[in-house]
């Protein structure tokens, strides 16, 4: 079976622009979870969907949005990019309900914000 | 909110010999504990992970524990090769969500050969 993947790889931004990212679930996984990665935070949870609706969110402004589609396949979108929006995208996809929890993490994508 | 601790920072072994990472959850209505590897340039990659009604679970050269009482759950890799050099993650399940991880700060293991 196929990853998780992620695109695109690697972008670069201006300040006050807006992103669209995307990530194709392993195929069969209904959950779609989306994680920021920084050097000063960590890993942080943005927000997770199931079956094209967001089931739980995190600590992030409005700025952080998603969506899920039919297919499963996910977006998150950042408008009026910061700085500190700098990061790696995690996108993790499970299986969920009977299917157990773990959560399998695509490459990311490393977005440069200047 | 939910805290999970990571220790230590880094760890550096001799190959051949153990390496124990530890971790400590804040929340005892957690219920799922998995256990990350990342290397440069990569995702993390889930090596073992483990339920709260579940005390011990090994696979290969990898075990992980979890003292519910203490809240308190280890990572213990038998027989360290160069390979294993990596950042080791943590994670907690949220009290409101499974699919909800709160991860440790980070363990960058070094294997010496």
């Amino acid at each position: 079976k196929a990853g998780v993947t992620q695109t695109p790889r690697y972008l670069i931004k201006t300040r006050g622009q807006q992103v669209t990212l995307s990530c194709s679930p392993i195929s069969g996984h209904r959950s779609v979870s989306w994680y920021q990665q920084t050097p000063g935070q960590g890993l942080q949870f943005l927000f997770e969907y199931f079956s094209e609706t967001q089931r739980n969110k995190g600590n992030f402004p409005g700025r952080f949005s998603g969506r899920q589609f039919s297919n499963s396949r996910s977006e998150m979108n950042v408008s009026t990019l910061e700085l500190g929006d700098s990061a790696l995208y995690l996108c993790a996809s499970s299986q969920a309900g009977t299917g157990g929890l773990a959560q399998y993490f695509g490459p990311g994508t490393r977005l440069l914000v200047l | 909110g939910e805290n999970v601790e990571q220790h230590p920072s880094t760890l550096s072994v001799q190959e051949g010999d153990s390496a124990v990472i530890k971790c400590t959850y804040s929340d005892s209505a957690s219920n799922y504990f998995p256990w990350y590897k990342q290397e440069l340039g990569k995702g993390p990659q889930l090596i073992i992970d483990i339920r709260s009604n579940v005390g011990e679970k090994k696979d290969q050269r990898i075990a992980v524990t979890l003292n519910k009482t203490a809240k308190h759950f280890s990572l213990h890799i038998t027989e360290t090769q160069p390979e294993d050099s990596a950042v080791y993650f943590c994670a907690a399940s949220s009290p409101d969500s499974s699919y909800k991880l709160i991860f440790g700060s980070g363990t960058r293991l070094l294997v010496r050969p």
